[in-house]
């Protein structure tokens, strides 16, 4: 099966710290996702690109978290600089559309980020 | 997106059926109903969606009602492995509209 390619699998870094998670999408979907998940807040949308444009990153802390798509196959998603609230796990996933018809999602195995 | 609203909990029997509920009345006519679990510590995983008619895959079936203002996903022979969150999403097929998700149902299916 194919897979979306999450990397690293976990990170523990120090507070004021640069922080990049990368996503690998699965070859030939044209939209990703990145969510953030934590026990308080559940699964939240943080931003999406579609043909590697970005849509709507509306869900994202602008001053410190920056999503980009370097070319179809990476998508990254940094945050400078790291503080411990954004302890959570970070989800990446893929979908393809063709015109209006969505073709579903595939999430990967998350990135778990721990700040202290 | 149209709001769900699930049990928080739900205990299964391992072997017998499970059946989540999902009530979704505020539903539009265009706007699928899509069910994803997510078992612990791994990403959503996706079940299965339909629009009015019920559908059946090899995971699961979904029962949608006739006025679509709630759904039922059913797992026939439930396992250990089926234990999860499990989330009801309603979603128009918009290229643009993203998946949102709520806090779901935890299924636990006991031996």
């Amino acid at each position: 099966d194919a897979r979306v390619t999450q990397t690293p699998r976990d990170k523990v870094t120090e507070m004021g710290q640069e922080v990049t998670m990368r996503c690998q999408p699965i070859l030939g979907h044209n939209t990703v996702f990145w969510y953030r998940q934590t026990m308080m807040q559940g699964l939240e949308l943080l931003a999406y690109f579609r043909n590697r444009a970005p849509l709507d990153d509306s869900g994202m802390p602008k001053d410190r978290f920056s999503a980009e798509m370097p070319d179809a196959t990476l998508a990254t998603l940094k945050i400078q600089p790291s503080e411990p609230r954004d302890s959570a796990v970070y989800f990446c996933a893929s979908g393809s559309y063709t015109g209006s018809l969505f073709h579903g999602y595939t999430f990967g195995s998350g990135t778990r980020l721990t700040v202290v | 997106d149209a709001k769900t609203t699930q049990p928080t909990s739900m205990d299964c029997a391992e072997g017998r059926a499970a059946n989540l509920p999902c009530n979704h009345s505020t539903i539009s006519g265009n706007e699928y109903v899509y069910w994803y679990r997510q078992i612990h510590s791994q990403g959503p995983q996706y079940i299965i969606h339909g629009l009015k008619n019920n559908e059946t895959n090899e995971m699961a079936s979904l029962i949608i009602t006739e006025d679509r203002k709630s759904s039922t996903l059913i797992l026939p022979h439930a396992t250990l492995r089926d234990t999860a969150v499990y989330y009801c999403i309603v979603r128009g097929l918009s290229g643009n509209t993203p998946l949102v998700f709520g806090k779901g149902t935890r299924l636990s299916v006991i031996a």
